[in-house]
């Protein structure tokens, strides 16, 4: 059974700071993996959608990049901003389903002004 | 145009109540799915759309939830007897196509169920 993981579970943070959340899979037969911003009280918004024959993807200060044999997506967000504050989440598409989204539990970040 | 609309928002509910949760997709979609986000956790999958037939319930926690799309737009999530670890954010999300993996879902802004 895949299973998708996040560390850190929380992370506080200066503006300004570079920082790397992780994601971490356990079956690398996947079609996708996706990030997502969740803010409180709002859905899902995709931040970035990386096809499985894909190393990274790029929009704006955000870069996703992917490891399929070791079972790995990072996301690296430049120069923080207060407004990046919400819960970033990883979300694959396994090859036994081509429609179901299977989440890690997301990571909470703080960007301190 | 307009997004994914859940309603209602907030809802609280007494253990043992029924509760019925509102999805309306963004017209034209023809792929509807519902998640379950437990507090600080991500979201499950409970349940697939692809207009009226309900291809996939495999993620439906017991037989106290039932799920119906019978127009092959708005869906409703129902919940019988519900019990305190019902409680949770349920999401709605639809996407145009067929259930392919290139499809994008596009996620509704949830319902918070309280059971007390």
């Amino acid at each position: 059974k895949q299973e998708v993981t996040q560390i850190p579970a929380a992370l506080s943070v200066p503006e300004g700071e570079n920082l790397v959340l992780n994601c971490s899979f356990t079956d690398s037969a996947i079609y996708n993996l996706q990030w997502f911003r969740q803010d409180p009280g709002k859905g899902l918004t995709s931040l970035l959608l990386i096809q499985s024959s894909q190393r990274e993807q790029t929009s704006g200060r955000l870069n996703a990049s992917l490891d399929k044999s070791s079972g790995r997506s990072t996301l690296y967000i430049a120069a923080s901003q207060p407004g990046d504050s919400a819960t970033y989440l990883c979300a694959l598409k396994g090859m036994d389903s081509s429609y179901k989204l299977i989440f890690g539990s997301g990571t909470r970040l703080l960007v301190r002004p | 145009g307009a997004g994914v609309s859940q309603s209602p928002r907030y809802k609280v509910a007494k253990r043992g109540q029924d509760v019925a949760l509102r999805c309306d997709p963004i017209s034209g979609h023809v792929s509807l799915f519902w998640y379950q986000q437990a507090l600080g956790q991500g979201p499950e999958f409970l349940t697939y759309f692809q207009n009226e037939a309900q291809l996939d319930k495999s993620g439906l926690p017991s037989d106290r939830f039932f799920a119906e799309r019978p127009e092959g737009s708005v869906s409703t999530l129902k919940i019988q007897r519900t019990q305190q670890e019902d409680s949770a954010v349920y999401l709605c999300a639809s996407s145009l196509g067929t259930g392919a993996s290139t499809d994008t879902q596009y996620f509704g802004p949830g319902t918070r169920l309280t059971v007390l």
